[in-house]
């Protein structure tokens, strides 16, 4: 079943505290991206992948990192994660911009404490 | 500065009726469009798309039409049905960005 996978669903910690969140496509995609929702501001991207070793900021990148060193997997990284990065994230893939379909995970709810 | 604006946070409808909801964009770079939709607990999915080339596109009980001129676009769903009850998103793409950009999403409650 073609799918995105993220982990872990839900996940709280404090803040400071490093933490990934893995992504990881079965659809062979070569761009992937990351979206955080937050309440009245719909989904924003955060960074974003157009292939291995190829990564660029989104809208909102500030505080987060990621990495692509392999086409299937894209996992962010909250170095040190704080309260205001407590969000719903989401992961997605897609054949390519601007005319492919995203394919997104079933999300993550952080909560930072 | 929102590029995508969805003005309306919520809309109920009546079962068998007609739900129409509506998106504004500004940037008029975009040529291609799409609607997704989100249950809760689960990531968004996709509902249709539009190209620039084109009007309205359709599929089954969904009908998005664009009007370029006016840069908006709308989703039209016929007969509408308790399971549309969810958040639907629309979003936008531009050649050579490699971004899409989202609206902040319309509730849609479909009352049986």
């Amino acid at each position: 079943e073609a799918q995105v996978t993220q982990n872990p669903r839900y996940l709280i910690t404090v803040t400071g505290k490093k933490l990934t969140v893995t992504c990881s496509q079965n659809m062979n995609h070569e761009y992937m991206s990351w979206y955080r929702q937050d309440p009245g501001l719909g989904l924003r991207q955060i960074y974003y992948s157009m292939n291995v070793e190829v990564t660029d900021k989104g809208d909102v990148p500030e505080g987060y990192k990621v990495s692509r060193k392999e086409k299937r997997n894209f996992p962010l990284i909250l170095e040190s994660p704080s309260p205001n990065q407590t969000s719903l994230y989401f992961c997605a893939s897609t054949t390519g911009p601007p005319y492919g379909k995203l394919f997104f995970g079933s999300g993550t709810q952080l909560s930072v404490l | 500065d929102q590029q995508v604006k969805q003005n309306s946070p919520s809309l109920s409808v009546q079962e068998g009726r007609i739900s129409i909801l509506n998106c504004d964009y500004t940037n008029s770079m975009f040529d291609y469009f799409l609607w997704y939709k989100k249950y809760p607990a689960e990531g968004p999915t996709f509902l249709i798309s539009i190209s620039s080339i084109k009007d309205k596109n359709e599929d089954g009980r969904f009908t998005v039409f664009l009007n370029k001129s006016a840069k908006h676009l709308s989703l039209h769903i016929v007969p509408s049905q308790p399971g549309d009850s969810a958040v639907y998103f629309c979003a936008a793409s531009a050649p050579g960005t490699y971004k899409y950009i989202f609206g902040t999403g319309t509730r849609l409650k479909v009352l049986a």
